[in-house]
């Protein structure tokens, strides 16, 4: 149990698109979503908190304007980086917390974007 | 603010020898501590935990202790192998906060 999927796993787009990046509990009900950034061999980064039904909390430093996320159902957030540029390439991970765990995330594989 | 420093890799090892990684944190309150392990290509997976003092987190023989005095937690396992490969972060969450906060990683090489 406790699987997180996202996608897609990875993607490459020109400078100046939108992509989106999904994160779907796959056997709970999330009320709480992360999304985090992890940069080449370095550690994750949390950039927002998302809650079910309500805004995302951004962390400092990061423009909530330029990653758009939305957490409209228990099983599902989504990543929304717009207007992409090469400094935007990184891999983006997304973890989920069940409602029953305080201290517990279950982390998806990833996504890697590329923006050329 | 909250924090996590682990040693820095990265660290290669012959197999069925013994690893110790070092994490310790700082934290204004009494912070639920994890080990998270990344294989090549894929998510994080949670390894261990511990959430007070003095509890011991085990899992596919790695161990690490909560240690309150010496605000560490430090990963241990008696002989690795090769499949221990991966990369391993510590991180702390404060307690109802929710947030994780990590460590840079420790890249781990085993080899046969």
């Amino acid at each position: 149990g406790a699987v997180v999927s996202q996608h897609p796993s990875w993607v490459i787009c020109k400078s100046g698109t939108s992509v989106k990046i999904e994160c779907r509990s796959l056997d709970f009900q999330a009320t709480t979503m992360f999304w985090y950034r992890q940069f080449p061999k370095q550690s994750l980064m949390l950039m927002a908190t998302s809650n079910e039904g309500s805004k995302a909390t951004y962390e400092q430093g990061v423009e909530k304007d330029k990653f758009l996320i939305n957490h409209a159902s228990l099983t599902l957030s989504t990543l929304t980086v717009t207007s992409a540029h090469p400094e935007d390439s990184s891999f983006y991970i997304c973890s989920a917390s069940p409602p029953v765990s305080l201290v517990e995330q279950f982390f998806g594989p990833g996504t890697r974007l590329t923006v050329l | 603010g909250d924090s996590v420093t682990q040693m820095e890799g990265p660290v290669t090892l012959s197999e069925e020898a013994f690893l110790t990684i070092n994490c310790t944190y700082t934290a204004t309150g009494y912070p639920s501590l994890f080990w998270y392990v990344q294989y090549p290509g894929e998510g994080l997976q949670l390894l261990l935990k511990a959430t007070k003092a003095d509890d011991k987190g085990s899992n596919k023989g790695f161990e690490a202790t909560y240690r309150k005095e010496t605000t560490s937690f430090h990963l241990e396992k008696g002989s690795v192998q090769v499949s221990d490969s991966a990369v391993y972060f510590c991180a702390l969450s404060d307690q109802g906060a929710q947030k994780l906060v990590f460590g840079q990683g420790t890249r781990l090489t085993i080899n046969p």
